[in-house]
């Protein structure tokens, strides 16, 4: 099955800097690629996500790239905010048949520091 | 605004209970998704359904059960809670087919003592 490796586990920025987390993904049929951020207290909501049509994406300050032969993805987060620190989670899946099924990296705890 | 409604926020259980964690979505999705989370371990999937009365093993299904009778509606059963589930328990909707985002509960913290 598909393996999903995800790091750092934790990231500390300074408020204005950039952040990176880099996703690593085993199974070549994977080809969807979804961000979620994770807020205390709440379940993990959808922020960005890739498909392998497709090398970048981005949204405001969000960005997400993907490559294929090296099979891995990246969030990009650019003039980072206090609100911005939360946990973010990668995932990848096959985007055929019923079911879709995630398989979740194991987190980033990001804090975004005044 | 479309949700994902779990039943509780916090649950505590004895050890051998029978314990149920309900998942109620309101966006006519056809596939809903039992993950636990634990620190360090990530998000992992315990069974998923994608369709009425339909079910099929995650990754981590020992000690579980799950149950789907209506499309918006399912749930999470542990036969005889042990101390080792003591979890975050989040429940997922998405629509049919791959490549489609989950929308996420709130997530149910069980505590078995």
């Amino acid at each position: 099955g598909e393996n999903v490796e995800q790091h750092p586990s934790t990231l500390s920025v300074q408020e204005g800097d950039s952040a990176v987390i880099k996703c690593t993904y085993s199974d070549s049929a994977s080809n969807y690629f979804p961000w979620y951020k994770q807020e205390l207290g709440k379940g993990p909501q959808l922020i960005i996500d890739i498909r392998s049509n497709v090398g970048e994406k981005k949204d405001q300050r969000i960005a997400v790239t993907l490559n294929k032969t090296a099979k891995h993805f990246s969030l990009h987060i650019t003039e980072t905010q206090p609100e911005d620190s939360a946990v973010y989670f990668c995932a990848a899946s096959k985007a055929a048949g019923g079911g879709n099924k995630l398989t979740f990296g194991t987190g980033t705890q990001l804090k975004v520091e005044l | 605004d479309v949700k994902v409604t779990q039943s509780s926020r916090y649950l505590v259980k004895r050890t051998g209970e029978k314990v149920f964690l309900e998942c109620v979505q309101d966006m006519d999705h056809e596939n809903m998704f039992w993950y636990r989370q634990d620190p360090g371990l990530g998000l992992r999937l315990i069974y998923f359904s994608y369709d009425v009365k339909m079910k099929e093993k995650g990754d981590i299904p020992e000690g579980y059960s799950v149950s789907r009778e209506k499309k918006e509606r399912f749930s999470l059963i542990l036969e005889s809670a042990s101390t080792n589930q003591t979890s975050m328990y989040l429940c997922a909707s998405s629509q049919q087919g791959g490549g489609y985002g989950y929308t996420f509960g709130s997530g149910t913290r069980l505590t078995v003592v």
